[in-house]
């Protein structure tokens, strides 16, 4: 079974600082998507990245872009030039036949 | 732009009730499922379709009960409530080839 993992329960961040979270997944499969969700205090689930596992080049949307390394199968989130607005819980998902999602990292900016 | 649509958004049951979290889309997607969410635990998939009719189970089915009669609308019915099924449950929806789900705002579900 297919299994991500977030070893990072808790992160904190200056503003305008960059921090990196990070994401190992565990599967067997050789074409695979990945993801990063942002949910903040409202728990509504949005989308922040999205990465094709046949794709070789880094995704990257603003100020968010993922290091992914499929050999060691890890994905992690770089958000530069941290924000007040990104502070909520993160959560990486793996895409195979299903979706699974890990337990989540909980961001916090300081002011 | 209505997207993944649930109904209610907060609930209280007395253990041993009943009830139906209703989810609705309007983007035509194929695949729906349900979640839950809770403390520690990431999202869980709980019951999932892959089209009108069709139904499978997830990783946490027991105590829950879906249908599909139509494409647009997945409800989630839990039979008898239990404690165990205070959460905060998620509705998505995506394409056939799944490439990106689209979550709805979530139910929080509390049973007393």
């Amino acid at each position: 079974a297919q299994t991500v993992t977030q070893s990072q329960p808790e992160m904190s961040v200056q503003e305008a600082e960059t921090v990196t979270l990070s994401c190992t997944y565990d599967t067997s499969e050789s074409d695979y998507y990945l993801f990063w969700y942002k949910q903040p205090p409202s728990r509504q689930m949005i989308l922040v990245i999205r990465q094709e596992a046949y794709k070789q080049q880094n995704a990257t949307e603003n100020r968010f872009s993922v290091n992914f390394q499929k050999a060691a199968k890890s994905f992690s989130l770089k958000i530069s030039d941290s924000q007040l607005g990104d502070a909520a819980m993160y959560f990486c998902a793996y895409k195979g036949n299903q979706f699974y999602f890990g337990t989540g990292t909980s961001l916090t900016v300081i002011p | 732009n209505a997207g993944v649509t649930q109904t209610p958004k907060f609930q209280v049951l007395k253990t041993g009730q009943s009830m139906t979290l209703q989810c609705a889309q309007d983007m035509n997607h194929e695949y729906m499922s349900w979640y839950r969410q809770d403390p520690g635990m990431g999202l869980r998939l709980i019951h999932y379709s892959v089209g009108a009719g069709i139904t499978d189970q997830g990783e946490v089915p027991n105590g829950y009960n879906v249908s599909r009669s139509t494409t647009e609308d997945f409800p989630l019915r839990l039979l008898s409530a239990a404690p165990s099924q205070t959460s905060v449950y998620f509705c998505a929806s995506s394409r056939r080839d799944r490439n990106t789900i689209y979550f709805g705002e979530g139910s929080w579900l509390t049973v007393v």
